[in-house]
């Protein structure tokens, strides 16, 4: 099984403050997605990414695959309460599609 | 409402007695998913479809089963279960396998005492 590990594992800040989650493997992914998880949920994704070096943006989030396709961020510009919930990134390893692997995930909270 | 439902949602029961969680999409999705998520290892497939009658193993299959006998179901079967499989369980859909969204389910809180 194919490891991903994401840092920090909890991150606290106040609103306004930007911050950064990495997600990190030695291995190769063809593609990754990025999940929030919100108490009492399932995750929901909020973007895939599938070539080496695509940035992504969602309103305030950005995401970046890097370029040799084993690491992926995610950078949050002036956060706020809203954007508290348990983030997780998945990886589809090469030639096996029909499997997601899944980070431990990174739980922020966003103080007001 | 295109959604994925679980039940049931809390489930307390005894080591070794036999019990189904089930599942059900109704987005005509091909591809359905099994993960278990406990504190700090992240989400873990245990089985997955990738349509009716194909199954196949995830990365934490022991102690489980499950069947595709229609597209819109796929239950997850503990025939016995014991106190390591506590845990949270979450059901997902996607169109078919490959770079496609996962549509999870709310999850089923599972404790085997």
């Amino acid at each position: 099984t194919q490891l991903l590990e994401q840092s920090p594992q909890f991150l606290s800040i106040q609103e306004g403050e930007n911050l950064t989650v990495y997600c990190n493997s030695s291995s190769v992914f063809s593609s990754l997605q990025w999940y929030r998880q919100e108490p009492g949920e399932g995750p929901v994704l909020l973007v895939t990414v599938v070539t080496g070096g695509e940035v992504k943006k969602l309103k305030r989030l950005t995401f970046q695959f890097g370029d040799a396709r084993k690491d992926s961020s995610l950078h949050i510009t002036a956060a706020q309460p809203g954007d508290t919930g348990l983030y997780l990134c998945a990886g589809r390893p090469p030639g096996s599609a029909r499997q997601l692997t899944f980070g431990s995930g990174t739980q922020l909270t966003v103080l007001p | 409402e295109a959604q994925v439902t679980q039940n049931p949602r809390y489930l307390i029961t005894v080591t070794g007695k036999k019990l189904t969680v089930t599942c059900s999409q109704n987005m005509n999705h091909e591809y359905m998913s099994w993960y278990r998520q406990d504190p700090g290892l992240g989400l873990r497939q245990i089985y997955y479809s990738m349509n009716v009658e194909v199954t196949d193993k995830g990365d934490v299959p022991e102690g489980y089963k499950v069947s595709r006998k229609e597209k819109r179901n796929f239950p997850l079967i503990l025939e016995s279960p014991s106190p390591n499989q506590t845990s949270l369980y979450f059901c997902a859909s996607s169109l078919r396998w490959g770079v496609y969204e996962q549509f999870f389910g709310p999850g089923t809180r599972l404790t085997v005492l």
